[in-house]
């Protein structure tokens, strides 16, 4: 089986600063996809990751993969409050295996 | 506004009762997913169909049957739940036509049904 983690799993982060999310996952795996996830709400796809050392960028995220090192970055630009939400990484190796999650919160 | 749309959006239900959870998708997509979700959890997978046939059961209790009337519906029937069963359930599908594997496109949620149980 597939085990994805993410790290950190809580980041309270304030306005205009950087940061990243990590996804590593256990083995082999064919496409890595991200997922935004607001309170109460569903699941929202960002980025899919073919192959070693894509690289997707919309607005202040940007995703990356490396697949020799099975991790996953999701960068986070000059954070604005909007991006407060829960990020998942999910690996995909015969079924969708999905990372812990991150509870991202921004502040002023 | 999502193309996977979940009925209802919120059911409470009693122990003894009876309910179903209605999922429908218009993108032609070949595979449906049900989802567990708990708070603060990542997604917990249930069963996933494929072109309309059940093909992956997480061991799941018998208390929750799936259902698949046609590539567009999906149903999850509910019948003598446990309090700990209460959970959002997010139906899901991927694999557009012409796509020969369900994980080569990101699964697209529905709104879930917020599922308490009594």
């Amino acid at each position: 089986e597939l085990k994805v983690e993410q790290n950190p799993l809580f980041l309270s982060m304030q306005e205009g600063k950087n940061y990243t999310i990590y996804c590593n996952y256990s083995t082999t795996s064919d496409r890595l996809y991200w997922y935004r996830q607001d309170p109460g709400k569903s699941l929202e796809s960002l980025f899919v990751l073919l192959s070693n050392g894509a690289v997707k960028q919309e607005g202040r995220l940007m995703a990356s993969l490396d697949t020799k090192a099975r991790l996953s970055t999701l960068h986070i630009t000059a954070a604005v409050h909007d991006l407060s939400a829960t990020y998942f990484c999910a690996s995909t190796r015969g079924q969708f295996y999905f990372g812990t999650g991150t509870s991202l919160t921004v502040i002023p | 506004d999502t193309e996977v749309t979940q009925t209802p959006k919120h059911l409470v239900m009693g122990m003894t009762n009876k309910k179903s959870l209605k999922c429908e998708q218009h993108m032609g997509h070949r595979a449906m997913y049900w989802y567990k979700q708990k708070a603060k959890k990542p997604p917990e997978l249930m069963f996933v169909y494929s072109y309309e046939k059940l093909s992956i059961n997480e061991s799941v209790p018998s208390r929750f049957s799936p259902e698949c009337p046609n590539s567009s519906l999906l149903n999850l029937h509910l019948h003598a739940l446990q309090p700990e069963d209460s959970a959002l359930y997010l139906c899901a599908s991927s694999q557009e036509p012409g796509n020969p594997h369900p994980y080569n496109s990101p699964l697209h949620f529905g709104n879930g049904t917020r599922l308490t149980v009594t």
